[in-house]
């Protein structure tokens, strides 16, 4: 199976920040790498799919970047609603993963 | 609008079985692939089983292998997760989702989730 390390696990930040919040897989998964946000008593949603493309209705402050083994997820300039758990997975080999997550706090 | 309601969840003691379904609406059904995916309480996320469109092709994570099935009826836009054999480390929020099998494979529309608790 397919290892997905997740960095940082938590964060404190403050809204206006730049945040980034990286995924690396312990195999090569060409751009098979999505990102969720999810918050508390919620399901996840999609950000951005196939590691860099922006899912519909998706603020344009989230970006993905990375192929390969390493990934990134940028968020621009942190807004109130951004504080949350972010989670990154990797569809490319079944089973699929997901990262362990990131949760975004305010400082 | 894109809807998926799990249902089914509940209190079950060790040893037991359950079934879960999801109904969905608002797109296609047959032409999905579809998952189930749980998160245990504070904990992360993790996939659980996959099925094709015409229920064809069924895929496990190694933890529910031989005691979950996963099927559908593409008739009543249903999916399901037949439990059985369920063990403590089961608990957790079940949910379903859509698959772009197409696009990077990812789950895109999410239903809310039910509850399995596992305990005696």
């Amino acid at each position: 199976d397919i290892q997905m390390t997740q960095s940082p696990s938590s964060l404190s930040t403050s809204v206006g920040d730049r945040v980034t919040i990286t995924c690396r897989a312990s195999q090569s998964i060409n751009n098979y790498l999505n990102w969720y946000q999810q918050k508390p008593g919620k399901a996840p949603n999609l950000l951005i799919y196939a590691a860099s493309s922006l899912q519909s209705g998706v603020p344009s402050r989230f970006s993905g970047s990375g192929s390969g083994t390493d990934f990134t997820l940028t968020i621009s300039s942190l807004q109130p609603e951004d504080f949350a758990t972010y989670y990154c997975l990797q569809s490319y080999s079944s089973p699929p993963t997901f990262g362990g997550g990131t949760k975004v706090e305010i400082k | 609008e894109v809807q998926l309601v799990e249902s089914g969840g509940g209190l079950v003691q060790p040893g037991g079985s359950l079934r879960l379904s999801c109904a969905v609406s608002g797109f296609t059904f047959r032409s999905y692939w579809m998952s189930w995916v749980r998160q245990a309480p504070g904990k992360g996320l993790e996939w659980v089983a996959n099925i094709k469109q015409d229920g064809s092709e069924k895929y496990y994570v190694d933890s529910v292998k031989g005691r979950f099935i996963i099927s559908r009826d593409n008739a009543k836009n249903l999916l399901y997760l037949q439990m059985n054999s369920l063990r403590a480390e089961d608990t957790a929020v079940y949910y379903c989702a859509r698959v772009l099998y197409w696009r990077a494979r990812e789950f895109d529309y999410w239903g809310r989730g039910t509850l399995v608790t596992v305990s005696s």
